[in-house]
């Protein structure tokens, strides 16, 4: 059961252009959401994230957009640059009882930025 | 401050064998996390260590566990191993686990199961 998808494996995309990688999930009870980068053998980096009362974050050339209702969130990279090139994967995250949160993974999404 | 390091990185085992994984986390963080990392299922939730205590656990098999010691250091045992439990685990560490943009994630162990 996975209940945060991220249903484009790969993205391609051009040096200046805007990338988009989507997410979508189904479970409700997520509170927050959050985006992470990877690198060859490098563990996860954090990114950027939102907060389930909000719809928008931005952070510099990141923004990540979420729409409630569509239970979608969005990474927007604009513009984009070959050091981007990465895995990015959404998360998003529930209450597990008391003060316990827990991170659910989607199964990532490579982005290549081409020169 | 040093990063979240994890030992060894590359493991090679057969069948049936048991092994033992290792992270040290950052200095004065207490919450340490453990993922399972297949090209076929991303990121997978293994359990959540805090102040030596389980707090929350996902869903694997019992062959799958973990502890923590008093200086937070944790370490992750997988026995009686499968060809399927290749994969890089990655652990990561936070101050209190429940603020997660605030979990930093170590380099992982890239384990091949012959």
């Amino acid at each position: 059961d996975q209940q945060v998808k991220q249903n484009s494996p790969s993205l391609s995309v051009q040096e200046g252009r805007i990338s988009i990688l989507n997410c979508d999930y189904t479970n409700s009870m997520f509170d927050y959401f959050l985006w992470y980068k990877k690198y060859p053998a490098e563990g996860p980096t954090f990114l950027i994230s939102i907060s389930s009362i909000k719809d928008k974050n931005e952070d510099g050339r990141f923004t990540v957009f979420l729409n409630k209702s569509a239970k979608h969130l969005s990474l927007h990279i604009v513009p984009s640059q070959p050091g981007d090139s990465a895995v990015y994967f959404c998360a998003a995250r529930v209450n597990s009882g008391g003060s316990n949160y827990k991170l659910t993974f989607g199964k990532g999404t490579l982005l290549t930025v081409n020169p | 401050k040093a990063g979240v390091t994890q030992t060894p990185r590359y493991l090679i085992k057969t069948r049936g064998q048991q092994v033992t994984l290792s992270c040290s986390p950052i200095s004065g963080h207490r919450s340490v996390s453990w993922y399972q990392q297949t090209p076929g299922q991303g990121l997978q939730f293994l359990f959540e260590y805090f102040s030596e205590t389980q707090r929350n656990k996902g869903n694997f098999p019992g062959r799958f566990s973990g502890r923590q010691f008093s200086n937070s250091r944790s370490e992750m045992n997988v026995s009686t191993l499968e060809l399927g439990d290749s994969a890089l685990y990655l652990c990561a560490s936070s101050l209190v686990g429940a603020s997660y943009n605030e979990q930093f994630f170590g380099p992982g162990t890239r384990l091949t199961v012959l």
